[in-house]
């Protein structure tokens, strides 16, 4: 059972529209990220959040917006995206962010941009 | 160069048997941290086990266990009686303690494990 969710679980969307992406953790954690897998490529990192505070933006393009309002709730949002931005988004938190810290992941959002 | 080498894309085991996934790092840090998870088909990451670089003891966690070779920057994942809900693609992954680098958790490109019974 994981403490991290994530909301929607399926979004298919066209390159015009705007949507939302949602994690929540349950688990106390100060740090929460959002990664990108796409096929056949290893986990991409896009953003750390630590204590609330964006501590990395990993080159990402502009079209994808992040969020947190707390330490416990992250949002990516979404506007003009590309069909090469069809990927699983994949959330996690952590203690802090910090190297000895494991990271617990959410179940994934499954995006298609059209 | 790849901060994470994992060279087996597939891996086949028989059902109760034990198979050994490798992992392979590169990082100029002292101090970092292994992590590996298993993403089984639905698509979450699920943490499997931890080991520091400081930690002198090889991690274990019930079947799992992380034969840590810190000289020769390896830390495999040996997986000890295999069951059929053990197939899943496994990653491996790197956190650095200092530089740029510090707290980004790098995966390597993941093995397939297929557990026959």
């Amino acid at each position: 059972e994981t403490g991290v969710t994530q909301t929607p679980r399926h979004l298919v969307m066209g390159m015009t529209n705007k949507k939302s992406l949602k994690c929540e953790q349950h688990l106390g954690h100060n740090a929460m990220y959002w990664y990108k897998q796409s096929a056949k490529k290893p986990l991409e990192l896009m953003f750390v959040y630590n204590f609330k505070e964006q501590t990395e933006n990993n080159s990402v393009p502009s079209r994808f917006s992040p969020e947190c309002p707390n330490s416990s709730h992250l949002f990516l949002h979404l506007h003009t995206l590309q069909p090469e931005d069809s990927a699983l988004y994949l959330c996690a938190s952590s203690q802090d962010a910090g190297p000895y810290n494991e990271q617990f992941f959410g179940p994934g959002t499954r995006l298609t941009v059209l | 160069a790849q901060k994470i080498t994992q060279t087996q894309p597939g891996m086949f085991v028989q059902e109760k048997e034990a198979v050994t996934l490798d992992c392979t790092y590169d990082t100029s840090d002292q101090s970092y941290g292994l992590f590996w998870y298993k993403q089984p088909s639905s698509g979450e990451m699920i943490f499997l086990i931890y080991q520091g670089s400081y930690d002198e003891q090889n991690a274990t966690e019930g079947r799992y266990s992380l034969n840590f070779q810190k000289a020769r920057k390896s830390a495999n994942l040996v997986i000890s009686a295999s069951q059929l809900g053990d197939s899943a693609m496994y990653f491996c992954a790197m956190r650095e303690g200092r530089g740029t680098s510090y707290g980004k958790l790098t995966f390597g490109q993941g093995t397939i494990l297929t557990v026959h019974p």
